[in-house]
């Protein structure tokens, strides 16, 4: 079946440098979606892609769509404490199934 | 307070018991999501609604699980003969249409003993 894979699992950064996370499915795309998840609270919408190679930029934070519309990307320049949490992907496929990938938890080292 | 919010919070409950969580959407947003979250884990998908019709439901989704949104508004997802597997993070989220974000609600947290 389809699945989203996200890497890495973990990642722990000092402040001020950068984070990148990856999101990879086994079938194409229609859109994929970002939340990010603070501890103990709920995920939260970050952004949407939908076009192939599509890049959209909020402040520090850059999102990519692959030209195949399978892989994704976000990416948090010179990164600040209150950027703590898991970012996850979620695909959305062209039947209209949305799959979550596992989630990357950020952990900045002060 | 607009947003997404289910009821209870929290519910501890035996093994065997059946428990029913609900969920309040945005105003008039048509779809209606159900997922169940455990620790270390993204959402799964276990079920959406378009209104009140069901439109999809995930094959993590056993015969014990049932949902409805019968006047597509609220929604409800019932658990009939919790299993300790059951333990999870349930959260509703709602959207206004198929390609829009999806807003979530805080969650009710199971834990089945």
């Amino acid at each position: 079946g389809q699945q989203v894979m996200q890497i890495p699992q973990y990642q722990h950064v000092q402040e001020g440098e950068d984070f990148t996370t990856y999101c990879n499915s086994s079938t194409t795309l229609s859109n994929i979606q970002w939340y990010k998840q603070r501890p103990g609270g709920h995920p939260v919408f970050l952004i949407q892609l939908v076009k192939s190679g599509e890049v959209k930029k909020q402040k520090r934070l850059t999102f990519q769509f692959g030209e195949a519309k399978k892989n994704s990307s976000l990416h948090i320049t010179a990164t600040q404490t209150t950027d703590v949490g898991t970012y996850f992907c979620a695909g959305r496929s062209r039947d209209d199934k949305i799959i979550f990938g596992k989630g990357t938890r950020l952990h900045i080292l002060p | 307070d607009t947003g997404v919010s289910q009821d209870p919070r929290h519910k501890i409950t035996k093994r065997g018991q059946n428990v029913t969580f609900r969920c309040d959407p945005i105003s008039e947003h048509n779809r209606l999501y159900w997922y169940r979250q455990t620790l270390g884990q993204g959402p799964e998908f276990l079920t959406y609604f378009q209104n009140e019709a069901q439109l999809e439901k995930s094959r993590l989704l056993s015969d014990r699980f049932s949902a409805e949104r019968p006047k597509g508004s609220f929604s409800t997802l019932e658990i009939q003969r919790t299993e300790q597997g059951d333990s999870a993070m349930y959260l509703c989220a709602s959207s206004p249409s198929r390609d829009n974000e999806q807003f979530f609600g805080p969650g009710t947290r199971l834990t089945v003993l």
